[in-house]
């Protein structure tokens, strides 16, 4: 499977502010994926981030508060703009591939954002 | 009623037990299906696709019930490590692309 990072592993922001999240895959990749994870709550996907295009985003996001990039096929940012507290949750960066399975998919390891 | 739902749990099992966990999907065009694991503060990672005919991986293993719309994971020989949350994956096959459905997860607390 892939390796992914993600930075920043955490961080605390002031509500109002705006966070840049960056996923980076050793490998290149087709499909790349942008989840939130609230405490105590399963992962809910905001939208796949497409290479060449826009991302395609999940009902109840939009382009204007989670703005994402996909600028290469081993990269993606994702902003959380003007954040609230309600933000506050882990956010998850994943790939699918793997030699068995096209459809399976793999996680960084995820940014703890906690909004003020 | 949820696309995919799980016991929430949590199960607290000791030391070599067996623990069984089920999940069900209301989706029939359903085609792919997973069982990952994801311990506190960390990422999901996978841990075993489910195939129709049943698979095994050591000491767990994986069925899946198209006709019910029911997958199962069974734990044999609970040890302390096995203690995480268990999240049961759907893949629904949509034009374009499949669109993944993460259940809300089983927790589970194996004890000395």
């Amino acid at each position: 499977s892939a390796v992914i990072s993600q930075k920043p592993s955490r961080d605390i922001c002031q509500r109002g502010t705006s966070l840049t999240i960056q996923c980076q895959v050793d490998s290149q990749v087709t499909m790349m994926f942008w989840y939130r994870q609230q405490p105590g709550q399963s992962l809910t996907l905001i939208a796949t981030a497409n290479q060449g295009s826009e991302a395609t985003y999940e009902s109840g996001f939009v382009i204007d508060k989670f703005p994402i990039s996909r600028p290469n096929l081993t990269f993606s940012t994702l902003t959380v703009s003007n954040m609230s507290p309600e933000d506050s949750s882990i956010y998850l960066c994943s790939v699918e591939g793997g030699r068995d399975s096209t459809d399976t998919q793999y996680f960084g390891p995820g940014t703890r954002l906690t909004v003020l | 009623r949820k696309e995919v739902e799980q016991d929430p749990g949590p199960f607290n099992v000791p030391e070599g037990a067996t623990v069984a966990f089920n999940c069900t999907y209301s989706n029939s065009a359903s085609q792919s299906f997973f069982w990952y694991r994801q311990d506190c503060r960390k990422e999901p990672k996978l841990l075993m696709s489910v195939y129709s005919s049943g698979n095994e991986d050591g000491r767990f293993t994986a069925q899946l019930n198209r006709a019910s719309q029911y997958i199962s994971l069974l734990i044999r020989d609970s040890k302390l490590s096995d203690s995480a949350t268990y999240l049961c994956v759907v893949n629904i096959w949509e034009t374009g692309g499949f669109k993944t459905i993460f259940g809300a997860g089983t927790r589970l607390f194996v004890k000395a």
